[in-house]
Order: C-alpha cells, then structure tokens, then sequence
C-alpha cells in the first residue's frame, strides 16, 4: 500500500539547536518527494522537492533534505533553528497525479 | 495577487444538513483538489479534478460530492451521508495534474463543524 509515514508528531527544540524530521514512504515506481510547512495561521507552503536531480534537496529558509533510495526516506533538516520555524511540516510523495501525505510534525521552538 | 481563497473560514452545520465548502483560485490552474485533515492523519485525498467538468474521487469520496462548471472554482458539499464530518477542509491546485512538474498551491482552509 501506498504510504507516508513522519515519525515524530510532535517536537519542541531551543533556538539554535539542530533539526532532523523524519519522513519515510512505501509507493512503486518513480516518486516525487516534497516537504510542505504550514505557519500559524497562513496557507501549506512549499517548502523543497526532490525531482531525480541531486539527493541532497535545497529549499527555503535554510531548509535541506537528503533523498536515500535504498531507505526510502525523505528527511528534512536545519543546522540551527529560529523560533520563526515553529510550525507544522508535512511530508509528500507524488507517484504524478496521486499525492500522499504523511500525518505531519508540529514543531515548537522555545526562544 | 494570485492565490486561493475558501470560504467561510468556520462553519457549523447541524447534524443531517448537507453543506457547501467553496473553492476559488485565480492562478488559472487546470487541477484542482479537496484534502480532509484530521490530527494524527495527514490530508486525505477527497476528490480532484484535472479539468472543468471533469472529477474523480480520491481516497476517501464517501459522503461527499463536487462539481467544476468553472475553470476557478471547485466548490465541496458535504452530505448528510458523510458520517463523521467534523474536520478541516483544504482546497489546492496545480498548474497540470502531474505534481512532478508543477507546484501545489493551498487555501487557508475551512474548519466544519457538526452540531
């Protein structure tokens, strides 16, 4: 079956401290993968994708995720936190005209 | 500027009535879509659409139905049948309906709940 999965529902981080949300997927064949981020009050952003270029995915925000094949994961990270990412972020995998979404992750960071 | 609007932001309705959720984007996408959110659960795929006075159900249709007479608007009724209605409703679309060429644009959602 098709799936995401975000292993962390919830996290809280201090400023400064890094950030590695988790993000794996079952789903056959070629695949798309994304990270959405969702701040208080405003619409689902898009916040980096992966289209079969480089594995390692720059994105906004001093966003990065790193695409592992052999792991199916999609991990999101940040070296250092602001308190201006606290938000919920979302993880997708797109097989092209079926979208899934993962439960996502509320992060809180403590200034 | 370009964008997504859905209306109302709340909306309450008494158990039994059927309920309409509206979707408007001016971006001039072709693809449209209705995602349900639930805590835990992620966004679930209701419908979608590719092209006006086309729709298909996504994973999750039962007591829900959609029309596109128009290229921007995707409106959602939510039916007497659907039997756990509460929840938050996004709309989105694409420019094409493959999302590996494309990038997904989201409304602010609306909150339905049942009284």
């Amino acid at each position: 079956a098709q799936s995401v999965s975000q292993h962390n529902h919830h996290v809280i981080l201090s400023e400064a401290a890094s950030l590695e949300l988790g993000c794996n997927y079952s789903y056959g064949g070629t695949v798309n993968l994304f990270w959405y981020v969702q701040y208080p009050g405003q619409h689902l952003q898009l916040l980096l994708k992966y289209f079969s270029e480089d594995p390692l995915v720059k994105g906004i925000k001093g966003f990065e995720a790193e695409f592992i094949k052999s792991k199916f994961s999609f991990n999101l990270r940040k070296p250092s936190v602001q308190w201006s990412d606290t938000a919920e972020y979302f993880c997708a995998v797109s097989g092209g005209f079926k979208t899934i979404f993962g439960a996502g992750t509320r992060l809180f960071v403590k200034a | 500027d370009g964008g997504i609007t859905q209306s109302p932001k709340y909306l309450f309705r008494k158990e039994g009535q059927n309920v309409t959720l509206s979707c408007e984007q001016n971006l001039n996408h072709d693809a449209m879509y209705w995602y349900r959110q639930d805590p835990g659960q992620g966004l679930r795929l209701i419908y979608y659409s590719q092209i006006v006075n086309d729709f298909q159900k996504g994973d999750i249709a039962e007591g829900y139905s959609v029309s596109r007479e128009k290229k921007e608007s995707f409106p959602l009724t939510v039916t007497s049948a659907q039997k756990n209605p509460t929840a938050f409703y996004l709309c989105a679309s694409t420019l094409g309906g493959d999302w590996r060429n494309t990038e997904a644009f989201f409304g602010q959602g609306t909150r339905l709940t049942v009284v």
